[in-house]
């Protein structure tokens, strides 16, 4: 069964330096791997996704993440961190079956940001 | 830009009582998911729903759960007889495609059952 894992589960960074969140995923196949945020009283909201091709991919509010199939790994980074970025990360991997896809979350890394 | 509205943002309910939660998906979505999320937990897939019937269900989804889609906007969620561990955050979910599609959720109905 697919699983995800995100190891940190609260990270705390100054406004201004690099934000790199964790994320390891099981699967038996080539993962279709998505990142999303949820701000406080929010829904999840997509920052990226990987389906296939270039390994790094760009998403949005200046976020990228990195896929490593040797290391099974789905690392989001931002290079300079807003307090905006405050909230909590969410990696997940799609299972598909005939028309029916289900996404496996990680538990969830809740990110602080100090002004 | 187009979302997923949940109603209502909050229910409270007493144990046994049934309870219906409220989803419009956007509006030429063809695939419709409701996940829920324990207090501190992680965001679990209850089930996924296309063509007027159901795609998928998790265990979570037994006999106490349906969903129908009972007019072209709306898509609910029945809790039969609550009970209090279905005290949780569901979020409803649709894309326009199956698959690797991206899914768009909504707000979410923070269900309390007492």
């Amino acid at each position: 069964a697919q699983s995800v894992t995100q190891p940190d589960i609260h990270i705390t960074v100054s406004e201004g330096a690099s934000l790199e969140l964790r994320c390891n995923y099981s699967y038996g196949a080539t993962p279709y791997l998505f990142w999303y945020v949820q701000s406080p009283g929010q829904g999840l909201q997509l920052l990226l996704k990987y389906f296939s091709g270039d390994t790094l991919v760009q998403g949005i509010k200046g976020f990228e993440a990195e896929f490593k199939r040797s290391q099974s790994s789905f690392n989001l980074r931002k290079p300079s961190v807003h307090w905006s970025d405050a909230a909590e990360y969410f990696c997940a991997v799609v299972k598909i079956t005939g028309t029916a896809s289900k996404l496996t979350f990680g538990t969830g890394t809740r990110l602080q940001v100090t002004l | 830009e187009p979302e997923v509205t949940q109603t209502p943002s909050h229910q409270v309910t007493q144990m046994g009582q049934e309870v219906i939660l409220r989803c419009v998906p956007i509006s030429n979505h063809l695939y419709f998911y409701w996940y829920r999320q324990i207090l501190g937990q992680k965001v679990e897939f209850l089930v996924s729903f296309y063509n007027n019937e159901i795609s998928e269900k998790s265990e979570i989804f037994d006999d106490q759960f349906s969903v129908e889609r009972p007019d072209g906007s709306n898509f609910t969620l029945k809790i039969r007889s609550t009970k209090l561990e279905d005290s949780a955050m569901y979020f409803c979910a649709s894309s326009i495609l199956a698959g690797a599609g991206e899914q768009f959720f909504g707000p979410g109905t923070r269900l309390t059952v007492l």
